[in-house]
């Protein structure tokens, strides 16, 4: 059975810094692209960013409003994915969820999300 | 990159069938047929309802159908049932290996 499960969500200060997590089974992970997809409060869905397989060059690809404060990698000896935000904004806060992103198929599977808040 | 556009809310009686469209441009919709469909419910993960269009993963009924026209896709609901109720969000391929979702719709079942 995939199981995707996001972590370290929480509250932080604008301009602050915060790494999620997502832990990742049932599935080849290595073999795997993945994808960041965020929800504000009451709002729709955003893409944030993919990273591919190694074996298809294991880079990562941004939305443009986030290019250059997100950055997605991943460790693949843990079969974990990783988001590291940084100069934080209030605009930030969301639930930010994982999602496994075939080609063709992107986000078949996801995460129960990690709530990230951005207040003083 | 700007969200898609899709209405805000659609309704229909149970049985009855309801159609949500998806409207981009000629940069995303309208050149991939990478159009995929999320269903949403309160407090829950979007699910994979449809992909490339019109294909449905394993387990999704085939009273959830997608089809594209230029830059507008749509997904028609047939057989409207109560669990059908829920948001559901549209995303495209918009090159360069990035995607774009839509503004969602919320789905009522009167």
């Amino acid at each position: 059975e995939v199981q995707l499960v996001e972590s370290g969500g929480g509250l932080v200060k604008p301009g602050g810094s915060l790494r999620l997590s997502c832990a990742a089974s049932g599935f080849t992970f290595s073999n795997t692209w993945m994808s960041w997809v965020r929800q504000a409060p009451g709002k729709g869905l955003e893409w944030v960013g993919r990273i591919k397989s190694k074996t298809d060059a294991g880079t990562a690809d941004y939305a443009a409003p986030l290019k250059g404060r997100f950055t997605i990698s991943r460790d693949d000896s843990k079969n974990t994915l990783y988001l590291q935000m940084n100069s934080l904004k209030t605009e930030d806060t969301a639930v930010y969820y994982c999602a496994s992103d075939t080609p063709g198929k992107p986000f078949d599977y996801w995460g129960q999300g990690t709530l990230v808040t951005v207040s003083s | 990159q700007s969200a898609l556009t899709q209405p805000a809310s659609v309704s229909g009686s149970p049985g009855q069938s309801i159609t949500i469209s998806c409207t981009g441009t000629s940069s995303d919709v309208g050149s991939y047929n990478l159009v995929s469909w999320y269903q949403q419910h309160p407090g829950k993960a979007p699910k994979l309802m449809i992909y490339e269009v019109s294909k449905r993963p394993s387990g999704i009924s085939n009273r959830f159908s997608g089809s594209k026209s230029g830059n507008t896709a749509s997904l028609t609901i047939s057989g409207l049932q109560a669990e059908d109720e829920a948001d559901y969000y549209c995303c495209s391929y918009a090159g360069y290996s990035t995607d774009v979702f839509g503004t969602g719709t919320k789905v009522t079942v009167l």
